[in-house]
């Protein structure tokens, strides 16, 4: 089956600085989603990306649809602490009856005051 | 608004017991699914069901059962639970939204411990 890689696995930054986490794939997706999680909380939808190539913004978060489809990224600008959490990544691959999402194993993000 | 409700919240299930876990949906969403979040692994897929009346394995089904006989209900059951089955499990459901499928909505989750 499909496999994402995401990296990196931990993060540890200051508040304010950038963060920039990515998931790549062996095989092409024709959707890419993001995803936060909580402690304690079950993954909250953070971007949907349909298109390759599409860039998306949502407030200080901004993900991109690899133009290889094998590919995406999330970049957060100016942390702040409540974006602790672990961020997943998820691809839907093509194909007739297509049901599954694949996660990427998760990005466990530290924001240090 | 509701969304997906799981019950319970968390369990502690001693080895050799069975159990089934709850998942209800509000949203008429067809697919449903259910997965187990373990440190290190991400999320695994145990069982799907694309509508009602079907269900499919998915990539850690050994051990768990499912059955779909509605829309709005996915419950999953351990007939005879192990240690390895202790985790936290996240029921999701989702929609085609013409050509695509829309993103998953997960539920708040199960924190089950088998001991």
């Amino acid at each position: 089956g499909q496999q994402l890689n995401q990296s990196p696995q931990s993060m540890f930054i200051q508040e304010g600085e950038d963060v920039s986490m990515n998931c790549t794939s062996s095989s092409i997706f024709n959707t890419w989603l993001w995803y936060k999680q909580d402690p304690g909380e079950g993954p909250v939808l953070l971007i949907a990306l349909y298109k390759a190539g599409e860039l998306t913004s949502n407030g200080r978060l901004t993900a991109q649809f690899g133009i290889t489809r094998k590919d995406s990224f999330l970049n957060i600008s100016a942390s702040i602490p409540s974006d602790v959490g672990i961020y997943f990544c998820a691809g839907h691959a093509p194909g007739a009856g297509s049901y599954q999402l694949t996660f990427g194993k998760g990005t466990k993000l530290s924001v240090i005051p | 608004t509701a969304g997906i409700t799981q019950a319970p919240t968390s369990q502690i299930l001693a080895a050799g017991r069975s159990m089934t876990l709850r998942c209800t949906q509000d949203m008429r969403h067809n697919a449903m699914y259910w997965y187990r979040q373990d440190l290190g692994l991400g999320l695994r897929l145990i069982h799907y069901s694309n509508t009602a009346g079907t269900t499919g394995k998915g990539e850690v089904p050994d051990g768990y059962s499912v059955s779909r006989a509605n829309t709005d209900d996915f419950p999953l059951t351990l007939a005879s639970a192990v240690p390895s089955q202790t985790s936290v499990y996240f029921c999701a459901s989702r929609e085609r939204g013409g050509v695509e499928w829309t993103e998953a909505f997960f539920g708040q989750g199960t924190r089950l411990t088998v001991v």
